[in-house]
C-alpha cells in the first residue's frame, strides 16, 4: 500500500496568514493526489485534484503543488472559514489512500 | 444539485451484519462510478470500496476483502454496502461518495453524503 504522510499534523495560524501543509507518499504517485477540508461535524469537501487543479467553486487562495512523491496545499490568506482539517489522498494505486491529517487551528 | 443520502447504521452486536444503503439524486447515479469511505471515531478517512457506473466491476481495501459486498440499483439510484462479520474495528460513520469521473472512475470523490454511523458493540 502506498502511504500517505502528511506534516504538520496540527498548524496554528491567525486570519491572513499564508499556510502550507505538506504531503509525502511513499511511492512515486506521478500528479495523482487530490485534497481535501473537512469540517468538524461535515462531510470532506474536494480541494484540489490532480495535484494542482482547483475543485468547483473553490476559492482560488487554495492552491496545491507537486509531483512524485512530494505535494503541498496553499492556502495565500487564511480566512476564518479556512479553520479545518485537511487530507491528502493519492489515485494512483489501490487501496486509495488518505494521509492522516492536518488541523489547522487558530492561533 | 447533488444529493447523497446514507441509511440503514445503528449499533451491532460483534459478529453479525449491516447493509447500508445510499440514496443519490441530482445527477446521472448510472453514469458515475461509486464509493464507501470510512471513519473511525476520532481517527482519519479509509477507502473501503469501489463499484463501476454499470456495476461490472468491484474493488475493495484488503481488510474488508470477503467481509464486505458493495452493489448497486441503477434503476433505484441507490448504492449498498453488504458488511458481514463485523468487528469493534469497523466502528466508524460510513459515508457513500461520488467519483468524479463519469464512465470509467478516476479514484478521488468530488461529493461524499452526511455519513451514517455503525457502532459495533455487544
Amino acid at each position: 500500500d502506498i502511504q500517505m504522510t502528511q506534516s504538520p499534523s496540527t498548524l496554528s495560524a491567525s486570519v491572513g496568514d499564508r499556510v502550507t501543509v505538506t504531503c509525502r507518499a511513499s511511492q512515486n504517485i506521478d500528479v495523482w493526489l487530490a485534497w481535501y477540508q473537512q469540517k468538524p461535524g461535515k462531510t470532506p469537501k474536494l480541494l484540489i485534484y490532480k495535484a494542482s487543479s482547483l475543485g468547483s467553486g473553490v476559492p482560488s487562495r487554495f492552491s496545491g503543488s507537486g509531483s512524485g512523491t512530494d505535494f503541498t496545499l496553499t492556502i495565500s490568506s487564511l480566512q476564518a472559514v479556512d479553520f479545518a482539517t485537511y487530507y491528502c489522498q493519492q489515485y494512483s494505486a489501490n487501496p486509495w489512500t488518505f494521509g492522516q491529517g492536518t488541523v489547522v487551528e487558530i492561533k | 444539485q447533488v444529493q447523497l443520502v446514507e441509511s440503514g447504521g445503528g449499533v451491532v452486536q460483534p459478529g453479525r451484519s449491516v447493509r447500508l444503503s445510499c440514496t443519490a439524486s441530482g445527477f446521472s447515479f448510472a453514469s458515475r462510478g461509486m464509493h464507501w469511505v470510512r471513519q473511525a471515531p476520532g481517527r482519519g478517512l479509509e477507502w473501503v470500496a469501489a463499484i463501476w457506473f454499470d456495476g461490472r466491476k468491484k474493488e475493495y481495501a484488503s481488510s474488508m476483502q470477503g467481509r464486505f459486498t458493495i452493489s448497486r440499483d441503477n434503476s433505484k439510484k441507490t448504492l449498498y454496502l453488504e458488511m458481514n462479520n463485523l468487528g469493534t474495528e469497523d466502528t466508524a460513520v460510513y459515508y457513500c461518495a461520488r467519483d468524479y469521473s463519469s464512465g470509467y472512475p478516476a479514484f478521488f470523490f468530488d461529493y461524499w453524503g452526511q455519513g451514517t454511523r455503525v457502532a459495533v458493540s455487544s
